[in-house]
């Protein structure tokens, strides 16, 4: 079945520190990939998202790309705020049901 | 205009009780879902409904029961509360129809407590 594998955390960073949260997949098929962000007493929202090999996301100064060969769609941000403070989940959908990474916890202090 | 809404955002009861929790989207999305998140954050999908049927029952108590009076409803029952029920409830919403790519909306979750 399809299963998702992210970093565990909590990720600490100071303000303006390079962020990457890693992720792997494993599917059958070729699945599209997302990040969504979960803020406190919030539900999730999308954050970016990649339907192909070799696509990019972007968004809000985050991205990740799809790299089949090593199946994997790491997140990145050359500079955290400390409103960027959040759980990240990595997903793929591939049929019906997308499947969640367990979360990554990041937290940004000033 | 809420996208997903559920309701009640919260919900505190006795154990043994039953209780529901409604789900509303209007994006004209034809898959629902319904997910659970623990204290770790981890989600977990309960069920899945495409065109008010349903396509997905993971491992679930048959003490939940989801109900789908129409495409843009999808609620969950859930008979004799029991502690480990605590939790977050996701409900959330996306177009299918065999279209890959798309994302899913979620409501704002309803914080369960059971005493």
């Amino acid at each position: 079945g399809n299963s998702v594998t992210q970093m565990e955390g909590p990720v600490t960073l100071s303000e303006e520190a390079f962020l990457t949260i890693n992720c792997t997949y494993t599917a059958t098929g070729y699945p599209s990939l997302f990040w969504y962000v979960q803020y406190p007493g919030e539900g999730l929202q999308l954050l970016l998202k990649a339907t192909k090999a070799d696509d990019k996301g972007s968004n809000k100064g985050f991205e990740a790309t799809y790299r089949k060969e090593t199946t994997s769609f790491h997140l990145e941000k050359g500079s955290v705020q400390v409103s960027d403070s959040a759980v990240y989940f990595c997903a793929l959908k591939g049929s019906y049901i997308p499947t969640f990474g367990r979360g990554t916890s990041l937290i940004v202090h000033p | 205009d809420t996208a997903v809404s559920q309701t009640p955002k919260y919900l505190v009861t006795q154990m043994g009780n039953d209780k529901s929790i409604k789900c509303e989207q209007n994006l004209g999305h034809d898959t629902m879902y319904w997910y659970k998140q623990d204290s770790k954050k981890f989600l977990k999908i309960m069920f899945s409904y495409n065109n008010k049927e349903l396509i997905i029952n993971e491992t679930v108590p048959n003490r939940f029961s989801p109900k789908s009076p129409d495409k843009a409803h999808l609620n969950l029952h859930i008979n004799s509360l029991e502690l480990g029920d605590s939790a977050v409830y996701f409900c959330a919403s996306s177009q299918d129809s065999g279209t890959e790519g798309t994302e899913a909306f979620f409501g704002q979750g309803t914080r369960l407590t059971v005493v």
